[in-house]
């Protein structure tokens, strides 16, 4: 079955320093992934995606992520945090074999600190 | 343009009542979604449809529920009877084109179940 994971519930991280949130995923073939945040009483807005190629992906905002295919991972990075990052992020995956249906993980909420 | 709209923000309704929500998505978007997160865990994918038709329906929890897209632009989802466990917020998104591409979401629509 496929799965999302987001080991952490919460991430704090002080402004300028750089920050992480983790993501593993479990699929039968190989993924499409996602990353998207959401900001309050706002719909999920899309950060940037692997889908092939280099595994290093630059996404909006100077959010980066890096896919592991050995670890099945795709944790989100940003080399310096800003207060304004502050919000609630979820990593998605897609199969590639099993159509348009996407799982997301609980999501990880990000506090930055001034 | 206008992004992916959803109606009401908020519904409260007594256990056994009827509840519809309604989803515009963007213009030209021939991918529509609906996912429910209950508070604090993973967004579920509930269905896709591609233009009029529902493509994957996988995730709707029983047939309590009911999606439509009438004409292929707007959707409906409406619960009925609602019960207690069907409270959380459900947010509808669009897509273009591919599976690779990405999804854009509406702000949602918090329903609690009394």
């Amino acid at each position: 079955a496929q799965s999302v994971a987001q080991p952490e519930d919460q991430v704090n991280v002080a402004e300028g320093n750089p920050l992480t949130v983790k993501c593993t995923y479990s699929v039968s073939g190989n993924p499409y992934l996602f990353w998207y945040v959401q900001y309050p009483n706002r719909g999920l807005q899309f950060l940037l995606k692997y889908i092939t190629g280099d595994n290093l992906v630059k996404g909006s905002y100077g959010f980066e992520a890096e896919f592991n295919k050995s670890q099945t991972s795709f944790h989100l990075k940003k080399p310096s945090a800003l207060v304004s990052d502050s919000a609630l992020y979820f990593c998605a995956v897609r199969d590639k074999a099993g159509g348009f249906k996407t799982i997301f993980g609980a999501g990880t909420r990000l506090f930055v600190k001034a | 343009e206008a992004g992916v709209t959803q109606f009401p923000s908020h519904s409260v309704i007594e256990k056994g009542q009827t509840v519809t929500l309604r989803c515009d998505p963007i213009s030209g978007h021939d991918n529509l979604y609906w996912y429910r997160r209950v508070m604090g865990k993973e967004i579920k994918f509930l269905l896709h449809f591609v233009k009029e038709s529902k493509q994957d329906e996988s995730g709707m929890p029983n047939n309590r529920f009911l999606a439509e897209r009438t004409g292929g632009t707007y959707s409906t989802l409406k619960v009925q009877p609602a019960e207690l466990e069907d409270s959380g917020v459900y947010f509808c998104a669009s897509s273009q084109g591919t599976m690779y591409n990405e999804q854009f979401f509406g702000p949602g629509t918090r329903l609690t179940v009394l």
